[in-house]
Order: structure tokens, then sequence, then C-alpha cells
């Protein structure tokens, strides 16, 4: 089956503690990206990547790092989380980055920093 | 920089009705795609529709329509024949062609659909 998974889906930490949310897709997808989801704000990109070894900052990036070593993976890194970083993370890839592709998203990841 | 506007925080219809979902956006751009998403409790994120800007005809997705008016910068999704299973939040997105494709999103729309 076709999809975008994560992990973990949910996740209680304490600042300071550095995390990794995993992001793995199956469709052999060049782009790939990340979206922090917060009330009353919509969705908001922090990272994407057009291919391997290619990333690039996206609307709010900071407090954030990512990496993409293979294709079909693109972790998320909180080197040292603060309770602002709270918040429903979804990672979302597309064929190429291209907008006449749809962009398909995972589940979603639930942070909760205290 | 591209915004995207929901001007209906929550809404709701019954069953079978038929519902409008109202969106405008702001852009210096002569290209590019609209979309809708929905997302039910689940949380998960589903492509309801989409429609590339150079295309003068109404995109439609069974019971899911939308009304582009490019002039007006307005893009409404209709959700004709509405179930329960329409419940859910729906967010307008628009894509830019630059600086990483990003899905520029609204506030969304909390649809409940009522027996």
């Amino acid at each position: 089956e076709a999809q975008v998974t994560q992990n973990p889906r949910y996740l209680i930490t304490v600042t300071g503690k550095k995390l990794t949310v995993t992001c793995s897709q199956n469709m052999n997808h060049e782009y790939m990206s990340w979206y922090r989801q917060d009330p009353g704000l919509g969705l908001r990109q922090i990272y994407y990547s057009m291919n391997v070894e290619v990333t690039d900052k996206g609307d709010v990036p900071e407090g954030y790092k990512v990496s993409r070593k293979e294709k079909r993976n693109f972790p998320l890194i909180l080197e040292s989380p603060s309770p602002n970083q709270t918040s429903l993370y979804f990672c979302a890839s597309s064929p190429s980055a291209s907008p006449s592709y749809e962009q398909y998203f995972g589940p979603g990841t639930r942070l909760t920093v205290t | 920089a591209q915004t995207v506007t929901q001007s209906q925080p929550e809404m709701s219809v019954q069953e079978a009705e038929t519902v409008t979902l109202s969106c405008t956006y702001d852009t210096s751009e002569s290209n590019y795609y609209l979309f809708w998403y929905k997302q039910p409790p689940s949380r998960q994120m589903i492509l309801v529709i989409r429609q590339e800007a150079y295309k003068q005809q109404n995109a439609t997705e069974n019971r899911f329509s939308v009304n582009f008016q490019k002039a007006a910068k307005s893009f409404s999704l209709k959700i004709s024949d509405s179930q329960l299973g329409d419940t859910a939040m729906y967010f307008c997105a628009f894509m830019r062609s630059n600086s990483g494709y990003a899905l520029n999103f609204g506030k969304g729309t909390s649809l409940l659909v009522t027996p």
C-alpha cells in the first residue's frame, strides 16, 4: 500500500531533550516536506526537500533540523525542544516539486513539550 | 506573500443539504494551484479537490465542486447531498511555484453535518 508513515504518532517530552520524528514514504517520491499545525493557524511548512541531500527552509524552520540521506526517509529533528514546539506535525511527499502533483500526507505526530 | 482567508470558522448543515465554504486568496502570480483539503477527526489530511488557475472550468469531484472566480480571487467549495462522514475541518490551500512548493493553508472551517 502506498503511504507516508510517521513515528511516533504521539510523544510527550520535556524541554531540552533531543528528539527525532521519522517520516518514510514507499512511493519513490522526490519531494518531501514537514508541516506543523496549530489551532487557528492552519498548516505551516517547516522544511522541505527536493531530493536526496537537497533540503531547504520553509516558513517556520527555527528550532528544527532535517536530513535527507535516503530518498524514502525525511526525519525531523528537534535538538532542544521547547514548549512552543508543542504541535501536530505532518510529513508530506509528492512525486516531484510541482503543483501538478498531489501531496500525500502522513497520519500526523502529536508532540507535547512540557 | 500569498495569503489564504477562510472567513467561516464553523458551519453546520443538515444531512442531504448543500453547503458552501468560502475561501479567498491573495497573490501576484498569474498561474497557481488551489486546493481543498479535508481533515476528519482522525486528523488525516485528505485532498478533496484541486483547481489549476489557468483552467476556467470549475473542478468537480462527485459531490464536491468549486466556484473559482480568478478575478475576485475566490475559491469556494460546494458540498452537495451532505453526508455525516463529511463532518471535518476543511482547509483551503494555495500552492506557490517558488520557495519550496509549499501549500499555503487557510485557518480552516469546521463543518458539522447533522442528522
